[in-house]
């Protein structure tokens, strides 16, 4: 079974620039989240997604931050206009309502890191 | 904020079996604790899970004490691969979202 795919895996840009991360998530998966991770800490969920549907956004900095899931599988998290303090590893994970051990596992993908300067 | 306790580092011997703790003092009823880890550069793993009963897979096992106020991942041969940031959380098993606190950095020596 393919993992939870994200582009890029790098990414390098100047303050007040914009960005786009791209997640692909387990066939399947209905559930899809998008976290933060900043240097040192834990990652810090963002969005998440049932579906088309957003869940939980409460954590979203929507003045600058942005999500969508068109299609309930692939999904882009956008960023417009970066600032120094979003430099963190962007990660994408998905979860299955229909695996009977693993429900509400969450699978990650390797993340996007982001630096910018 | 997460609803978990981990002292931020521990060393363990190539070999041995590795113990980490977790305190979750305010567990509720209906939360499960999970336990995910992260290696370098990588996404979270999971790799257990539970609700009040002892836990064990191919990975590792969970002791949950009999109040659930704190609970134990024992990775039984701890190997230089195991070398991670390991995050205890606790959780309902529906609907709610997990929060990552600093997690314990395990280094593996051999």
């Amino acid at each position: 079974e393919a993992g939870v795919a994200q582009s890029p895996r790098y990414k390098i840009i100047e303050k007040r620039q914009s960005v786009a991360f791209w997640c692909n998530p387990i066939s399947g998966h209905a559930t899809l989240y998008w976290y933060q991770q900043i240097l040192g800490q834990g990652p810090k969920l963002l969005i998440q997604f049932q579906n088309n549907g957003v869940v939980d956004d409460s954590q979203l900095p929507k003045d600058r931050f942005s999500a969508e899931r068109l299609k309930g599988v692939d999904s882009t998290l956008k960023i417009q206009p970066a600032k120094l303090e979003d430099s963190a590893v962007y990660l994408c994970a998905s979860s299955s309502l229909r695996v009977a051990r693993s429900l509400y596992e969450q699978y990650f993908g390797p993340g996007t890191r982001l630096t910018v300067t | 904020d997460a609803k978990t306790t981990q002292p931020p580092s521990m060393d363990c011997a190539e070999g041995r079996a590795a113990n980490l703790p977790c305190n979750h003092s305010t567990i509720s009823g209906n939360e499960y604790v999970y336990w995910y880890r992260q290696i370098h550069s990588q996404g979270p793993q999971y790799i257990i899970h539970g609700l009040k009963n002892n836990e064990t897979n191919e990975m590792a096992s969970l002791i949950i004490t009999e109040d659930r106020k704190s609970s134990t991942l024992i990775l039984p041969h701890a190997t230089l691969r195991d070398t991670a940031v390991y995050y205890c959380i606790v959780r309902r098993l529906y609907g709610q979202n997990f929060v990552f606190g600093p997690g314990t950095r395990l280094s593996v020596l051999p």
